[in-house]
């Protein structure tokens, strides 16, 4: 079954420094989001993307942050300036078209912990 | 502000026992609920509800929304070990690609 795929599994990084996450979403579907979640807190929202240009972000989704697919199959998420509240597990998703009402389909998630 | 609250925000049930989770919303533009098991790491998908009184079900899941009164509940029926999971409510607003998820029942269903 084709499945999103995330990596690193897990990242450490000191403040300040620029990070890259990195997705793989399954290759026919148009649609992509991430998503982070703090320890012991709820899953939030950051980002949507469509069509090589973000449809949709949240307060969370500042300056810091930026997204791009730079080769058609990866999907990325980058932190500038991490800060030490950026710690969180980030998930990427994927879904296939979202006015045929598909489901996303989350990868793995990536721990990121800034130092 | 949207919001998604979900209770309880945690169960201990026995195998075998039926339990109900629910979750209410307040978000503006209302698209679509979905529902998540969210077990080691990502939550996979359960439901996807966009009409109100018809019943989605899947084995021993099922799930209903009440557009009119804002909620949604998640049976399980028969529970299992493997039901021990955190249940995560999540409203998709019709404003973009927004989602916002509820901090998600934990339920642990013991031998």
């Amino acid at each position: 079954e084709p499945e999103v795929t995330q990596t690193p599994s897990h990242q450490v990084t000191q403040m300040g420094q620029e990070v890259i996450l990195r997705c793989v979403p399954i290759s026919n579907h148009l649609y992509f989001y991430w998503y982070r979640q703090i320890l012991g807190q709820k899953v939030e929202f950051l980002v949507s993307f469509y069509n090589n240009e973000i449809s949709e972000k949240s307060e969370i989704f500042d300056d810091q942050f930026s997204v791009e697919r730079p080769d058609g199959s990866n999907f990325t998420l980058k932190i500038r300036s991490t800060k030490l509240e950026d710690s969180a597990m980030y998930f990427c998703a994927s879904s296939l078209d979202r006015e045929m009402w598909e489901t996303q389909y989350f990868g793995p998630g990536t721990r990121l912990l800034v130092l | 502000e949207d919001k998604v609250v979900q209770s309880p925000l945690s169960l201990v049930v026995h195998e075998g026992d039926t339990v109900t989770l629910n979750c209410s919303y307040e978000v503006t533009n209302f698209r679509s609920l979905l529902w998540y098991k969210q077990e080691k790491k990502a939550p996979t998908f359960l439901f996807m509800l966009t009409s109100s009184g018809i019943e989605k079900k899947s084995g021993r899941l099922s799930s209903i929304l009440d557009k009119k009164e804002l909620f949604s509940i998640l049976n399980i029926t028969a529970t299992q070990t493997g039901d021990s999971a955190i249940y995560l409510c999540a409203v998709e607003s019709n404003t973009g690609n927004q989602f916002y998820f509820g901090t998600g029942t934990s339920l642990t269903v013991i031998p």
